[in-house]
């Protein structure tokens, strides 16, 4: 069965290093991929898209990368600050979601 | 402002009280869903519209109904509630079908007693 898999454990950096979140999938061959931000007791808010035939995406301290022979997706938070704190959750296309990793920045 | 909404945001009924959870949404979009999201298990797609009078099951559809009348309200139906249903229930909407991204409903908190 199709499978995307977030590390579930939180990831504790510290403010101004870089965040690296992975998200793995089987079973599947998304034409692309999303990432989100999910704050406490709210809904999803849409960061980025990045499509098979892209290997990497910018917006503005946000990257992505998408390896489809690996079967993952690399988000980075540059220059974390404790705002970016959240959870973030990847998308195969947008049916299947991850169940999100929660960032914890320290100042 | 473009938004989706969602009523009620807090809901605490008794199992087999039938109950309907509304969501609108205000920027024309063509496709909506309901997604509902347990600890651990993320968001789970429950059903999914692609234009009024057009609607198929996600991966959780059993135990909900859904219907599409007007291109804006997507609202979703529990006949008979049970306390597995008790989540958090997000409605969503985006553009086209399988290319856009998806702007979220601020969420429904639902407990089945």
């Amino acid at each position: 069965s199709q499978k995307i898999e977030q590390n579930s454990e939180a990831l504790n950096i510290q403010e101004g290093k870089t965040a690296t979140l992975t998200c793995n999938y089987t079973n599947y061959s998304p034409a692309y991929l999303q990432w989100y931000r999910q704050d406490p007791g709210r809904g999803p808010v849409f960061l980025l898209l990045i499509r098979e035939n892209e290997k990497e995406k910018r917006k503005e301290r946000l990257k992505v990368t998408f390896d489809t022979t690996l079967k993952q997706s690399l988000f980075h938070i540059t220059a974390s600050q404790p705002a970016d704190s959240a959870t973030y959750l990847c998308a195969l296309n947008k049916l299947i979601f991850g169940a999100g990793t929660r960032l914890a920045v320290h100042p | 402002e473009a938004q989706v909404t969602q009523n009620p945001r807090y809901l605490i009924t008794v199992t087999g009280k039938k109950l309907t959870v509304t969501c609108s949404q205000n920027m024309n979009h063509e496709y909506m869903s309901w997604y509902r999201q347990d600890p651990g298990l993320g968001l789970r797609q429950i059903y999914y519209s692609m234009n009024v009078e057009v609607t198929d099951k996600g991966d959780v559809p059993e135990g909900y109904k859904v219907s599409r009348k007007e291109k804006r309200n997507f609202p979703l139906i529990l006949e008979s509630p049970s306390p597995n249903q008790t989540s958090l229930y997000f409605c969503a909407s985006s553009p086209r079908t399988g290319r856009d991204e998806q702007f979220f409903g601020p969420g429904t908190r639902l407990t089945v007693l």
